[in-house]
């Protein structure tokens, strides 16, 4: 199995600050990376596909980037909107699909 | 834009069969991969597998031995039958559309989740 470790598992910030979340996968999955922002009691919503494609509708604040094994998602200027959990996905091994373990951004 | 909804009972017995039911609004269930996802309370998110509209299905092989996942295209829904279920198996349970772009898949359409109790 491709296992995806995400860090932090959680931070505080404030409206306005910028937000790096990084998810390191255990082995190359080229660009099959996507990231998911989850609202408590809400289905995930899907944010960014293949590593750095903004999903449509998704504010541009919002961007992903990719260096071999890591990828990061940064949100540029958080929102109150945006305190929420996130989850990056690979889909490299269709046979397997894997989440990682999430980050829960909350406020500071 | 492409609504999913699931239906099912919200309470199972330990050992039973849990069957859980996904309506696609549009007409494109012949037209992409359909997908079920779950999330025990307070943890993270699991795949459970995905049918495409032949038929074909891949799943987690941790479930592999209990699942059947199938495609009803007449009616735009598919379903999951989770065998033999156990406490570790309540969880809210989603159903996802599984795209494919020319460099990745994605789940980019959810349903808003059902919460399934396994109890006696």
């Amino acid at each position: 199995d491709i296992q995806m470790t995400q860090s932090p598992s959680s931070l505080s910030a404030s409206v306005g600050d910028r937000v790096t979340i990084t998810c390191r996968a255990s082995q190359s999955i080229s660009s099959y990376l996507n990231w998911y922002q989850q609202k408590p009691g809400k289905a995930p919503k899907l944010l960014i596909y293949g590593a750095s494609n903004l999903q449509s509708g998704v504010p541009s604040r919002f961007s992903g980037s990719a260096s071999g094994t890591h990828f990061t998602l940064t949100i540029s200027s958080l929102q109150p909107e945006d305190f929420a959990t996130y989850y990056c996905q690979q889909s490299y091994s269709n046979t397997r699909l894997t989440f990682g373990g999430g980050t829960k951004v909350d406020m500071k | 834009q492409v609504q999913l909804q699931e239906s099912g009972p919200g309470l199972v017995k330990p050992l039973e069969t849990l069957s859980l039911t996904c309506s696609v609004s549009d007409g494109s269930i012949g037209s992409y991969y359909w997908s079920w996802i779950r999330q025990p309370p307070g943890e993270g998110l699991e795949w459970i597998g995905y049918m495409d509209s032949s038929g074909r299905t891949n799943s987690n092989p941790s479930l592999k031995s209990r699942l059947s996942i199938s495609v009803d295209s007449s009616k735009n829904q598919f379903s999951l039958n989770l065998r033999s279920v156990s406490a570790a198996d309540t969880a809210v349970y989603y159903c996802a559309r599984f795209t494919h772009y020319y460099d990745s898949s994605c789940f980019d359409y959810w349903g808003q989740g059902i919460l399934v109790t396994v109890s006696s």
